[in-house]
This record gives structure tokens, C-alpha cells and sequence, in this order.
């Protein structure tokens, strides 16, 4: 199974944009890649997955190298309600229905 | 939109004692996942299952622990007896089928403590 890594913190200014990145540089052809967060007493909320495109929604954008070796999430405007650790996960068909958390990126939002 | 709904939010109880901690999944999802989540250990995997069936559970530590899903709407976990290293916090899972490009919504927990 592939593995990532992220850095293990970041900060960000409030209203700028958070550029998280994830080395995925042993990902096969049908691997998914796919972000959550984890705010504080709270459960993981899934963010965004993809596979080889680029993605979008109303909480970020996906962007996944053409290699496919790394990606970035970008969350646009960030807010102090963003900070959290990010967690990026590389899914296969061979995991079945398991995510595979590593210990991710903690996302500090500053005003 | 209800989401993944877990109950209780939290339970203290002593060593010996039957812990059940319980979930309902988003109407309409058919696969559902116990993880626990410890400061040494990180989110891991107990069980999961598809359509009300278990699949996989390998990650339930020992015979302890038991998992059911007597229908699409409710699953229940279970720690009998407890003991202070089941002390964690208890997050169910759910998601339209179990293939791997389906996200799984998670609930809010259940912080489990063993005294």
C-alpha cells in the first residue's frame, strides 16, 4: 500500500490561502487520493478525493501532480475554524473498505 | 442532512464492566466502520460491514470485543469485560458501499474511559 508524508505542522495567516502538501511518490494507477480533517474533540470529516484530476468543492481544491506522486490541498480563504490536522490517504481496491490513517498535518490558522 | 449519530458522547466505567457504544449510520449508506483512536496508536480500524454483513475484522484486538449490525439503521460495540487500556475514543463510520472511492462520514465519538 502506498504511504504519505506530510509535514507535521503548519501555520497559516487567517484569509490567506492554506497550500497543505502529501508526498505520495509509491501510489499505483488505481489508488485514490483522499483528505480528511480532524478538528479537535471532533470526528474525521472527509474534505475531497481524487484520482488523477484535479478536484473541487465548497471546502477546497484537490491538485494532484501529473506523476501522481504528490498533491496539495488548498483551502482558499482559511479561518481560525479550519485549524485542525489534515490527514492525507492514499486508498486502494485491496484495503477494502479500510482508511489508513498516518498522523498528518497539524494546520495552525492564525488571526 | 442527520449525520453518523453515536450515543453516548461519553462513558466513565470500572474495570469489568460491559461498555455498549452505539451507532446510526446516514440513511441510506449500506457499509458501516468501528475506529478507535488512541494518542500511541493513531485511528485505526476494528470492523467493518457491508450490507448489515461483517467483513473484515481484523483490527478488533481480542475476544472482548464483539461488533453487530442487526439492521441497515444500527450497530452496536461492545467491550466485555473492560479494562483500562480500552480507554480511547470510539468513532463509527459510514459510507455508500465499501468500495475505495466512496468517502466514509464519521461521527462525533464516543471517549471511553476505563477506571
Amino acid at each position: 500500500d502506498a504511504k504519505t508524508t506530510q509535514p507535521p505542522s503548519m501555520d497559516c495567516a487567517e484569509g490567506r490561502a492554506a497550500n497543505l502538501p502529501c508526498n505520495h511518490s509509491t501510489i499505483s494507477g488505481n489508488e485514490y487520493v483522499y483528505w480528511y480533517r480532524q478538528i479537535h474533540s471532533q470526528g474525521p470529516q472527509y474534505i475531497i478525493h481524487g484520482l488523477k484530476n484535479n478536484e473541487t468543492n465548497e471546502m477546497a481544491s484537490l491538485i494532484i501532480t501529473e506523476d501522481r506522486k504528490s498533491s496539495t490541498l488548498i483551502l482558499p480563504h482559511a479561518t481560525l475554524r479550519d485549524t485542525a490536522v489534515y490527514y492525507c490517504i492514499v486508498r486502494n481496491r485491496n484495503q477494502g473498505g479500510k482508511l489508513i490513517f498516518g498522523q498528518g498535518t497539524e494546520l495552525s490558522v492564525k488571526p | 442532512d442527520a449525520g453518523v449519530i453515536q450515543s453516548p458522547r461519553h462513558e466513565v466505567t470500572e474495570m469489568g464492566q460491559e461498555v455498549t457504544l452505539r451507532c446510526k449510520p446516514i440513511s441510506g449508506h449500506n457499509s458501516l466502520f468501528w475506529y478507535r483512536q488512541t494518542m500511541m496508536r493513531g485511528l485505526e480500524l476494528l470492523i467493518y460491514f457491508n450490507n448489515n454483513v461483517p467483513i473484515d475484522d481484523s483490527g478488533m484486538p481480542e475476544d472482548r470485543f464483539s461488533a453487530k449490525m442487526p439492521n441497515a439503521s444500527f450497530s452496536t460495540l461492545k467491550i466485555q469485560p473492560s479494562e483500562p487500556r480500552d480507554s480511547a475514543v470510539y468513532f463509527c463510520a459510514s459510507s455508500l458501499g465499501q468500495g475505495y472511492g466512496q468517502p466514509q462520514h464519521f461521527g462525533d465519538g464516543t471517549r471511553l474511559s476505563i477506571l
